[in-house]
């Protein structure tokens, strides 16, 4: 069956521009998370969906970064007034499971670069 | 606060040789994840355990909970096995944290 996709694979925005990010799980899956990797970094959490309950969202860099996911399935991480420092790979996973503890299947992530 | 710390950072062998790579960890786990990137970013989940040793292929991962250590080995190294390996651990229940991970290269 089809796996994780997101959209754009890449994207290039003007700072100060807003830019949606799309994240489509694997159907069924109940648990999602956004992760944020710099370059030659670790990925970082940033937000964690059951269903369509955002549980956590301690790892949101700034009040600029906000995430939804109205019904339970595709999820959009928005970030408003881009800033230069925002630039990374954003990737989204998906689980079956509730919460941390299952296998997570990850997207090809979105590449933004903010000039 | 939990850490990951992985070892060694980089690590470049010959074709056919044993790898060895070490992720340890500070706080209790409810399960610590192997996951594989390629060039260009793609994440590949490996393996996911929360005891004992697990074994895919010529992968096979280990944990020892009172250590708060786990390896991941690759026998019979091969060239595609070049990438970049990372080390996850979950707890409190959605928190999960990466190490910085560790790129391999493996010369034919």
């Amino acid at each position: 069956g089809a796996g994780v996709s997101q959209s754009p694979r890449y994207k290039v925005a003007k700072r100060g521009q807003d830019v949606a990010l799309r994240c489509d799980p694997i159907s069924g899956h109940v648990s999602l998370f956004w992760y944020q990797q710099a370059l030659g970094q670790g990925p970082e959490f940033l937000t964690y969906f059951q269903n369509e309950a955002q549980l956590d969202k301690s790892g949101l860099p700034s009040d600029r970064f906000f995430a939804e996911r109205p019904e339970g399935s595709v999820s959009t991480l928005k970030i408003q007034r881009t800033q230069q420092e925002d630039s990374a790979v954003y990737l989204c996973a998906s689980s079956y499971v509730d919460g941390g503890a299952g296998t997570q299947y990850f997207g090809p992530g979105t590449r933004l670069l903010v000039l | 606060k939990n850490e990951v710390e992985q070892s060694p950072q980089n690590l470049t062998a010959q074709e056919g040789e044993f790898i060895t790579i070490n992720c340890s960890y500070s706080v209790g786990i409810s399960a610590l994840h192997w996951l594989q990137q390629h060039p260009g970013g793609g994440i590949v989940s490996l393996f996911m355990l929360s005891s004992g040793k697990k074994k895919h292929g010529r992968l096979i991962a280990t944990i020892n909970i009172q250590e708060k250590h786990s390896s991941l080995h690759i026998t019979a190294s091969h060239p595609r096995d070049s990438a970049v390996y990372i080390c996850a651990v979950s707890w409190r229940d959605d928190k999960i944290i990466f190490g910085k991970g560790t790129r391999l290269h493996i010369l034919p």
